[in-house]
């Protein structure tokens, strides 16, 4: 299985809300990923889960809260976001050896 | 922190028409991967070229890490080859990728 799955496709959201982004591998990678991408823009980085462990945080605001239960799985969480959050929302993996990521086809995140 | 640039940033070709994408970038990398990405969004992985040569039926890539560029060869092209291309390499720590500039392709029929 070389699939990485996210969910929801699409999610509309009050900037009151709380809500959640998933992510699911079963290639066996220990590395998992979380990039923002704007309109017209590359993707950004914003996490690092490897081994489970957050390894990296670009310094992103405290409304964006990831959690990695177990190593095939990766959330995120979104509370009282701006609209300008508003962007295409990609999960990745890869070995933790290599770096070859795989992406996910993406949460389009629209905040009202 | 690396940068990556792309080259031609938008790309407009007749079906059957043969391309080259080009990617800089400013430090030496130990690995590249090429990424095509569809009018959906989905990043859909082309190629993983450190060095050398690599061949998919009518895509090739060459990455010479040496000069710091690598190059996507798409021939014959088709309409579905439409979307956004990325090359993206390592930073720091080898944990992060750093996407480029992007090269917009649209093939007309």
């Amino acid at each position: 299985d070389t699939e990485v799955t996210q969910t929801p496709k699409h999610l509309v959201m009050g900037m009151t809300n709380k809500k959640s982004l998933k992510c699911e591998q079963h290639m066996g990678h220990r590395a998992m990923y979380w990039y923002k991408q704007k309109a017209k823009k590359p993707p950004e980085l914003m996490f690092v889960y490897s081994y489970e462990k957050l390894s990296i945080n670009e310094s992103v605001p405290s409304r964006f809260s990831p959690e990695c239960p177990n190593s095939s799985l990766l959330n995120l969480h979104l509370h009282a976001l701006q609209p300008e959050d508003s962007a295409l929302y990609l999960c990745a993996s890869s070995q933790v050896s290599n770096n070859e990521q795989f992406f996910g086809p993406g949460t389009r995140l629209t905040v009202l | 922190g690396i940068q990556v640039e792309q080259s031609p940033p938008d790309l407009i070709l007749q079906e059957g028409a043969n391309s080259t994408l080009r990617c800089n970038f400013s430090d030496s990398v130990n690995n590249l991967q090429w990424f095509h990405q569809n009018p959906w969004g989905q990043l859909i992985n082309l190629f993983y070229i450190p060095s050398g040569t690599k061949q998919n039926g009518r895509l090739s890539a060459t990455t010479v890490a040496t000069e710091r560029y690598s190059l996507l060869y798409i021939s014959s092209s088709q309409t579905t080859d439409s979307g956004v291309y990325f090359c993206a390499v390592p930073g720091f720590g080898n944990e992060k990728l750093t996407f480029g500039t992007g090269t917009r392709l649209t093939i007309i029929p």
